[in-house]
């Protein structure tokens, strides 16, 4: 199956600074991709939609200037979080549709945010 | 709004089936899908409806009713390693997926 990897799988850093989270498609070209956030225990969070060579689509409530995301190819999305503080701690996780209207997700592995 | 609604816990023993329901309200329908998540794991993909009736899959089935807003998902002969949580996911357009809070299933032996 299409396989879906993020990097880094941990990151701890200290308030005020910025964090980037990769979510790269392996064996495939994603059009589209999604980020989602989650916290213990609970469901995931989508936070908004990506598609490549065009902007972002933010969920309501989230934060398109804290939140930076960029679909640069078929095969790559990153996630900025940007001046980074403890609320933002959680895990990220990307996915991606292998064709435009597939109703599989690929999910990657997830990143462990930490914010000191 | 848009809300789907699953059992938070459900415990089952080795061997016996479980079913794991799911009813929505969301404003766009486009088919329910069910995810499996390991602790510390991401979700993969277990089942699609896109029409009302069963869909089987080896030792998982999932059922939609449209009419009913409602789904389940059906675990057959249950295995230690089926302990995970269980989201249901609701297709709602534009290739957005919503999530249920998603239920967490204990096999014991």
């Amino acid at each position: 199956g299409a396989v879906v990897s993020q990097h880094p799988s941990r990151v701890i850093c200290k308030s005020g600074t910025s964090v980037k989270i990769e979510c790269r498609s392996l064996d495939f070209q994603a059009t589209t991709m999604f980020w989602y956030r989650q916290f213990p225990k609970k469901s995931l969070m989508l936070m908004a939609t990506s598609n490549e060579g065009s902007k972002a689509t933010y969920e309501q409530g989230v934060e398109k200037d804290k939140f930076l995301i960029n679909h640069a190819s078929l095969t790559l999305s990153t996630l900025t979080v940007t001046s980074a503080h403890p609320e933002d701690s959680s895990f990220y996780i990307c996915s991606a549709l292998e064709r435009a209207g597939d109703n599989e997700q690929f999910f990657g592995p997830g990143t462990r945010l930490t914010v000191l | 709004g848009q809300s789907l609604e699953q059992p938070s816990e459900v415990t089952a023993v080795e061997g016996a089936i479980v079913q794991i329901n799911c009813t929505y309200q969301t404003s766009g329908f486009y088919g329910l899908s069910w995810y499996q998540q390991h602790d510390g794991g991401a979700p993969t993909f277990l089942s699609y409806n896109g029409l009302d009736g069963l869909e089987e899959t080896g030792r998982f089935s999932s059922f939609l009713s449209r009419s009913d807003s409602y789904g389940y998902l059906l675990l057959q002969e249950l295995q230690m390693k089926d302990s995970a949580s269980y989201f249901c996911a609701v297709g709602s357009g534009g290739f957005k997926t919503i999530f249920g809070a998603g239920t967490r299933l204990f096999v014991k032996a």
